[in-house]
């Protein structure tokens, strides 16, 4: 089947830790997405990226980081930085041209508790 | 900056009733205009608009959007209990390649 696949589905982290999100896609999708989500406030844009090697910040990137080492893949890493992670993740990703491909496909998404 | 409005925030209709959800938007280089629906996790796709004035449809679900005005709505008719979750709006910019997304409604549907 094709998709999106997030893990961990929940992951706790202590005070002080970094922990990675996985996200990896199937789709053969050009661009991927990382979302943060709170209660009330919508999906807000951590990072970005179109295509390999390269990716940009998003409206929210203080105290995350990414990689894209690989079209498939595009793993978030939540650092000590970012002093409020509790959160629901999504990641998404889709084509970059062409009008029928501008729909993104979400993972289940990964809900980080700091304990 | 780019933002997308969605109202009302939340909203309790009775089985049966029909709603109207609202998306306005203010993007550079607007492309798309896109509607999820997330009854949990992932959010799941309901329609995409490019074009003015064309209504998609899918089954009691319906949407248009108006590219001078700059809002979508989304309508949904005879509700049903499986019809309750959050309905999120997006916009997609053709010049940053990003989608810019609303806080959403959330719709509650009551027996």
């Amino acid at each position: 089947d094709g998709g999106i696949t997030q893990s961990p589905k929940y992951l706790f982290r202590k005070e002080g830790q970094n922990v990675t999100l996985s996200c990896e896609q199937n789709l053969n999708h050009d661009a991927m997405y990382w979302y943060r989500q709170d209660p009330g406030q919508g999906l807000r844009l951590i990072y970005y990226s179109q295509i390999v090697n390269d990716f940009q910040k998003g409206d929210i990137a203080e105290g995350y980081s990414v990689s894209r080492e690989k079209k498939e893949s595009f793993p978030l890493t939540v650092t000590s930085a970012q002093k409020n992670p509790t959160a629901f993740y999504l990641c998404a990703s889709s084509m970059v041209r062409g009008n029928t491909g501008l729909k993104a496909f979400f993972g289940q998404g990964t809900r980080l508790t700091v304990v | 900056e780019d933002k997308v409005v969605q109202s009302p925030l939340s909203l309790v209709v009775h089985e049966g009733d029909t709603v109207t959800l609202n998306c306005s938007y203010e993007v550079t280089n607007f492309r798309s205009l896109l509607w999820y629906k997330q009854e949990k996790k992932a959010p799941t796709f309901l329609f995409m608009l490019t074009s003015s004035g064309i209504e998609k449809k899918s089954g009691r679900l319906s949407s248009i959007l108006d590219k001078k005005e700059l809002f979508s709505i989304l309508n949904i008719t005879a509700t049903q209990t499986g019809d309750s979750a959050i309905y999120l709006c997006a916009a997609f910019s053709s010049g940053t390649y990003k989608y810019i997304f609303g806080t959403g409604t959330r719709l509650k549907v009551l027996a």
